[in-house]
């Protein structure tokens, strides 16, 4: 079964660090680009970043982009998302979702965003 | 960047309507748009990927349509089931970007 676990959710005051990890199983992860997106209290659905498989570029949403950084272990099926200097505003539900087939070609372009994590709760305050 | 502009932003329909909710991409993203469904404390659940393509174990009354710029999630036949908010998303390019949502209330 395809699978993905994230953890390191919790409160942090404003200001400080997190470090969110999303555990694979059931497919080959390190074939997958993968992202993060994250939702606000009441609000939409924002992504927030990505890590293509193969060559592991990265991609940020404006909002986050020089405070956060994603990064992937293939060695252990694990992707992270490192922030630094959290605002009030990051407060989130943060998700990791299975995105694009390195490579892909037709059709398996469009399978993205099938599988989701549960969600990990980051909360900035003081 | 590509903008999602999707509308209405909240709709009230009754059992049995037809319901369509429309996204409108700022350029061009062929079909790499995927509309998602979400339910109060649940995560997202994909409903459509590749504009028109049915995700397995969705009910047909659910639909997708458009290429290009201009896209369409109908919903035929609403069952108390489907009283959600819906979510649209381009995949075309980096940073890929969601609709603003619409939520789908009982009339």
């Amino acid at each position: 079964e395809v699978q993905l676990l994230e953890s390191g959710g919790g409160l942090i005051q404003p200001g400080g660090s997190l470090r969110l990890s999303c555990t694979a199983s059931g497919f080959t992860f390190s074939n997958y680009a993968m992202s993060w997106v994250r939702q606000a209290p009441g609000k939409g659905l924002e992504w927030v970043s990505a890590i293509r498989g193969g060559p592991g570029n990265t991609y940020y949403a404006d909002s986050v982009r020089g405070r956060f950084t994603i990064s992937r272990d293939n060695s252990k099926n694990t992707l992270h998302l490192q922030m630094n200097g959290l605002r009030v505003e990051d407060t989130a539900i943060y998700y990791c979702a299975k995105d694009q087939l390195a490579f892909c070609s037709g059709v398996s372009c469009t399978q993205v965003f099938e599988i989701w994590g549960q969600g990990t709760l980051v909360t900035v305050s003081s | 960047d590509i903008q999602m502009t999707q509308s209405p932003s909240a709709m009230s329909a009754s059992i049995g309507d037809r319901v369509t909710i429309t996204c409108r991409a700022s350029q061009g993203i062929r079909n790499y748009l995927a509309w998602f469904q979400q339910k109060p404390g649940k995560g997202p659940k994909r409903l459509i990927y590749g504009a028109s393509g049915l995700q397995s174990g969705v009910p047909s009354r659910f639909s997708g349509s458009g290429s290009g710029t201009d896209f369409t999630l109908t919903i035929t036949s609403l069952q108390p089931e489907d009283f959600a908010t819906y979510y649209c998303l381009q995949h075309d390019s980096y940073p890929y970007t969601f609709g603003q949502g619409t939520k789908l209330e009982i009339k």
